[in-house]
This record gives C-alpha cells, structure tokens and sequence, in this order.
C-alpha cells in the first residue's frame, strides 16, 4: 500500500523553528517528485514547496521562502522540510504529497499539525 | 485569497446533479495547465477524484466527472449520493507563481 505518514509538528514560538518529516512506503521515493502542502480551516489548501526526485531542484511558495527548506533523503525513504522564523500565520496542518510529473498530488499523508503561538 | 475561484458551498438532493465551478486566470488553466480535483471527506487527507481537466482514478465512480474550457473549469457530480457530502478542491499549476494553485474548497451539502 502507497503511504505517506508525516511527523514533528508541534506547537512552537513565534520565531522558532521545527523539522517535519515525511516517511514514505509503498513505492520507490526516488522515482517522484513530493510536495508540501499545508491546510488551514476555512483558508483551504496552499502549495508550500516542492523537490525533484534527485533532490537538485527545489520550489517554494514566496509566503515561505528563505525561511523553510525542503530536502530528502531517498535511502531513508523520507522527506523533509525545515522550518525557520516561524510566524503565526504559518500555523496549519502540513501534509506531505507525492508530486506527479503532470501536476497532480497522490496520494496525500494525513498531516502533521504546526501552531505557532506566544 | 486563492488563486482559483470556486463557490464556498453547493447542496443538492440524492440523485439530482450539482456542479462545482474553479475559475483561474491566464497564468494558469488560461496558460494550459491543466485543473484537478480532491475530495476531503471530514477528518481524512485530501483523495485525488480527477487528474488532467477530465481523468479518474480507478476506483472513482463515474458519477464524477471534469472539464476545462479556457480559464475555467468545472466538477460534476451526478446521481448525488449521502457519502458524497465533503469539501472539494481544484488545482492547478501557475507559470507567475512557479508552482501549484488551489482553490479555496466546496463544500458540497446533500440535503
């Protein structure tokens, strides 16, 4: 079976930081790009970065960037992503997807919970 | 406020037919890329219900269906069933923002 399960969220400071990991099983990570994607209620889903299959190539959302870093380590089978400068703002469920070379994310983990609060 | 717009609710009696419109601009369904489309069921992660403008999964009934016409597109879902009531997202890639868009999500009501 096809898994994503993500952890390390937590509830961290206005300005601190946090490392979500993603641990996938089911399928050679190094065949696909991966994603993360973050979920607020009521605000719906926003794309925050992603990484090439290697590991060169990396995007990110402009909400997010130079404060996160995306990385993966394809022998631990697992995806990361750091997190720097944590505002409020960046409070939200964090879900790890697998990235289709044609857009579209599959399948989804169920998320790891980030609260950035004083 | 996202990038795709799409209704925040839509609701419909079993059996009747509602749709779900996403509308984007052209840097993103306008530019080509194609729209998809996720239904969360509460409490669950987001499931892909259609890939590439009108393409399902296996195991996605056929009550579901997609299209795309320029820089919007829209989800179907006929014969609307109880099990169906959730949120659904659309999204797309956009060339100005350099990777993915979402819409803000559906939530669909069975009456």
């Amino acid at each position: 079976e096809v898994q994503l399960v993500e952890s390390g969220g937590g509830v961290v400071r206005p300005g601190g930081s946090l490392r979500l990991s993603c641990a996938a099983s089911g399928f050679t990570l190094g065949d696909y790009d991966m994603s993360w994607v973050r979920q607020v209620p009521g605000r719906g889903l926003e794309w925050v970065s992603g990484i090439y299959w290697n590991g060169d190539t990396t995007r990110y959302a402009d909400s997010v960037k130079g404060r996160f870093t995306i990385s993966r380590d394809n022998a631990r089978n697992s995806v990361y992503l750091q997190m720097n400068s944590l505002r409020a703002e960046d409070t939200a469920l964090y879900h790890c997807a697998r990235d289709s070379l044609l857009g579209w994310f599959d399948p989804w983990g169920q998320g790891t919970q980030v609260t950035v609060s004083s | 406020q996202s990038v795709l717009t799409q209704p925040p609710s839509v609701s419909g009696a079993p059996g009747q037919r509602v749709a779900i419109s996403c509308t984007g601009s052209n840097s993103n369904l306008g530019a080509g890329y194609d729209v998809h489309w996720y239904q969360q069921l509460p409490g669950t992660a987001p499931k892909l219900l259609i890939y590439g403008n009108t393409y399902r999964p296996s195991g996605v009934p056929d009550r579901f269906s997609g299209s795309k016409s320029g820089t919007s597109a829209s989800l179907a879902i006929t014969g609307l069933q109880a099990e169906d009531e959730a949120d659904y997202y659309c999204q797309s890639r956009d060339s100005s923002l350099g990777g993915s868009v979402f819409g803000i999500g559906t939530k669909v009501t069975v009456l």
